[in-house]
């Protein structure tokens, strides 16, 4: 089993909110870590977003709107990039990471259509 | 504006070898922890390693995948990265990035900036 799962795919109209998930496996604690996401859009590199441990423990990308933000669902044992008013230019691969056993390990990556 | 341009990516037969730098501007390089993630084609981010700063003794962490096979360096005098790959498969294949980690407060966080990338195509 993966380290951290996402749903390859994920559709939403304008101006609706998207909640993409980034579930850690099994038996890794949530609490303990910072969840990384980043936008990649086709031909360019990925942009760090923002990161998420806690509401004390944050940080929001440069020059990233407010728009975009993390959360936890511990019931799901997951990570949560919420993106409200949904805009075209949002559609993009979103990835999360974060840093395990010595590594920093990425999630397979969801591809948000606004549609 | 943080700059990262890497270079030095091309066609390598498998077995080979290939070098690739990554040039930094506009920060404190030598703060940083600095690392190489990599996609191949239609793919998702695999990370590759990276080297931490010289506070950090310039430890090197490698994914398992490349270890052993490639190596990463810095030359902080001119701000600079390098991955040194040799023994090249064609599962390497892929676009390597060049990325900073971020550093605040004596404190070390993931990526923040990353470059453009460059294409390293191993085929025969």
């Amino acid at each position: 089993q993966a380290v951290l799962t996402q749903p390859s795919s994920l559709s939403a109209s304008p101006g609706a909110s998207a909640s993409l998930t980034c579930t850690l496996r099994s038996g890794i604690n949530l609490d303990t870590y910072r969840i990384y996401w980043y936008q990649q859009k086709p031909g360019s590199p990925p942009q760090y977003l923002l990161r998420y441990k806690s509401d004390s423990d944050k940080h929001q990308g440069s020059g990233v709107p407010s728009r975009f933000s993390g959360s936890k669902d511990a019931s799901a044992n997951a990570g949560i990039l919420l993106i409200s008013g949904l805009q075209s230019e949002d559609e993009a691969d979103y990835y999360c990471m974060i840093w395990h056993s010595s590594s920093w390990v990425f999630g397979g990556g969801t591809k948000l259509t606004v549609l | 504006e943080v700059q990262l341009v890497e270079s030095g990516g091309g066609l390598v037969q498998p077995g080979g070898s290939l070098r690739l730098s990554c040039a930094a501007s506009a920060f404190t390089f030598s703060d940083h922890y600095m690392g190489w993630v990599r996609q191949a084609p239609g793919q998702g981010l695999e990370w590759v390693g990276h080297i931490r700063n010289k506070a950090n003794s310039y430890t090197t962490v490698y994914a398992a995948s490349v270890k052993g096979r490639f190596t990463i360096s810095r030359d902080d005098s001119k701000n600079s990265l390098y991955l040194q790959m040799n023994g090249l498969q064609t599962e390497d294949t892929a676009v390597y990035y060049c990325a900073r980690e971020d550093t605040r407060s004596g404190n070390y966080y993931g990526v923040d900036y990353w470059g453009q990338g460059t294409l390293v195509t191993v085929s025969s």
